[in-house]
């Protein structure tokens, strides 16, 4: 079957700071990728994606390289700030699954100055 | 382009009656989705349109629950007698659907339900 995991939080990170937040998935197929975030008190907001194996998806910083020997898709940035504190979403679409997206749980990201 | 929008945005009722959501897709997209999101996890499929037919729905989508996009715009999600299990965010979100499955979805805010 298809399913996100993702590395658990809350994490708490002082501005400037390096950030990885790690998700693997499994998948029937070739799947996308894409992180989500979501900032307090609005919707999920797409990050960036990566479509097929060595992608990279960047955006705002934040960079993920689609990595199929790992299976893995984690999010990182060089330096955060503290407009990133938000919720990171990782999820896959695969094909044959009517389109529907598979989501982590999410990982809580506090940045203090 | 204003987004996918939901109404309404909170809503309480009391267990056992009757609950419905609209969701307004980005205009041109002719794909809707309903996820469900629970404290603390990530959003869970509920259900997909493609124009007006309903292609796909989660084993999560019980009998009270019903969804529909009867001219392939809106969307409206009803649930019946309505439970405290019931008590989630309800997100919407579309999608410009090309028979791909690398397409991105672009989510509404969502409406927030509690069940007393």
């Amino acid at each position: 079957g298809n399913s996100v995991t993702q590395m658990e939080g809350p994490v708490t990170l002082s501005e400037e700071a390096f950030l990885t937040i790690n998700c693997t998935y499994t998948a029937t197929g070739y799947p996308s990728l894409f992180w989500y975030v979501q900032y307090p008190g609005e919707g999920l907001q797409l990050l960036l994606k990566a479509t097929k194996a060595d992608d990279k998806g960047s955006n705002k910083g934040f960079e993920a390289t689609y990595r199929k020997e790992t299976t893995s898709f984690h999010l990182e940035k060089g330096s955060v700030q503290v407009s990133d504190s938000a919720v990171y979403f990782c999820a896959l679409s695969a094909p044959n699954t009517g389109n529907q997206f598979y989501f982590g749980t999410g990982t809580s990201l506090t940045v203090i100055p | 382009d204003t987004g996918v929008s939901q109404d309404p945005r909170h809503k309480i009722t009391k267990r056992g009656q009757n609950v419905t959501f609209r969701c307004d897709p980005i205009s041109e997209h002719n794909r809707l989705y309903w996820y469900r999101q629970t404290l603390g996890q990530g959003p869970e499929f509920l259900t997909y349109f493609q124009n007006e037919a309903q292609l796909e729905k989660s084993r999560l989508l019980s009998d009270r629950f019903s969804a529909e996009r009867p001219k392939g715009s809106f969307s409206t999600l009803e649930i019946q007698r309505t439970e405290q299990g019931d008590s989630a965010m309800y997100l919407c979100a579309s999608s410009l659907g090309q028979g791909e499955y690398q397409e991105t979805q672009y989510f509404g805010p969502g409406t927030r339900l509690l069940v007393l």
